[in-house]
């Protein structure tokens, strides 16, 4: 049972343009989410956080979205820049337990283009 | 380098054999985690440790994983006579104590690419 679930395998737009990653999940448990950033033969690379008590949160050229009632998350990034390029996983956790282990998605290959 | 380290980046080994991997957490860090990433999926929990204690163990990790963290520093992790699904990348990850980006906010090592011929 997938409880997180990227369903957009794939991803290209231009730089300069907006990129968008979207995120399901389906437990009401999870309270707090994450985006991960992932290079080949790397390990995945902490991108952005956002708490289930707000609705959105800004980093630079990164801001995630968070809408509780449809269980579902986006990733934003503008301008998009080649550099960019990589497998953006989604992940999830219920802060309920002391554990911190996160549940992600299959991930997204985002491809900006020059 | 201040990173999770891990040891050694690619392993094949014939079904059967015993493997063991070694990851070096950063110093500062308690928690020391397990994932396993099989080709399209996402990273899975396997086992998180709070210091040298092994805290919770996913289904995933059958009675062939085990995994250890002595003196709350670096982890290894065995699996005993491997089989083809065992293929897969596995991840290693630290974070520190506390809530919120702090702790979730894992920081990962290059990973142990194993493959089972």
């Amino acid at each position: 049972d997938q409880q997180v679930k990227q369903n957009s395998p794939s991803l290209s737009v231009q730089e300069g343009r907006i990129s968008i990653l979207n995120c399901d999940y389906t437990n009401s448990m999870f309270d707090y989410f994450l985006w991960y950033k992932k290079y080949p033969a790397e390990g995945p690379t902490f991108l952005i956080s956002i708490s289930s008590i707000k609705d959105k949160n800004e980093d630079g050229r990164f801001t995630v979205f968070l809408n509780k009632s449809a269980k579902h998350l986006s990733l934003h990034i503008v301008p998009s820049q080649p550099g960019d390029s990589a497998v953006y996983f989604c992940a999830a956790s219920d802060s309920g337990g002391s554990n911190y282990k996160l549940t992600f998605g299959k991930g997204t290959l985002l491809t900006v283009n020059p | 380098d201040t990173g999770v380290s891990q040891d050694p980046r690619h392993k094949i080994t014939k079904r059967g054999q015993n493997v063991t991997f070694r990851c070096d957490p950063i110093s500062e860090h308690n928690r020391l985690y397990w994932y396993r990433q099989t080709l399209g999926q996402g990273p899975e929990f396997l086992t998180y440790f709070q210091n040298e204690a092994q805290l919770e163990k996913s289904r995933l990790l059958s009675d062939r994983f085990s995994a250890e963290r002595p003196k709350g520093s670096f982890s290894t992790l065995e699996i005993q006579r491997t089989e083809q699904g065992d293929s897969a990348m596995y991840l290693c990850a630290s974070s520190v104590p506390g809530q919120g980006r702090g702790a979730y906010g894992y920081t990962f090592g290059s990973g142990t690419r194993l493959t089972v011929v």
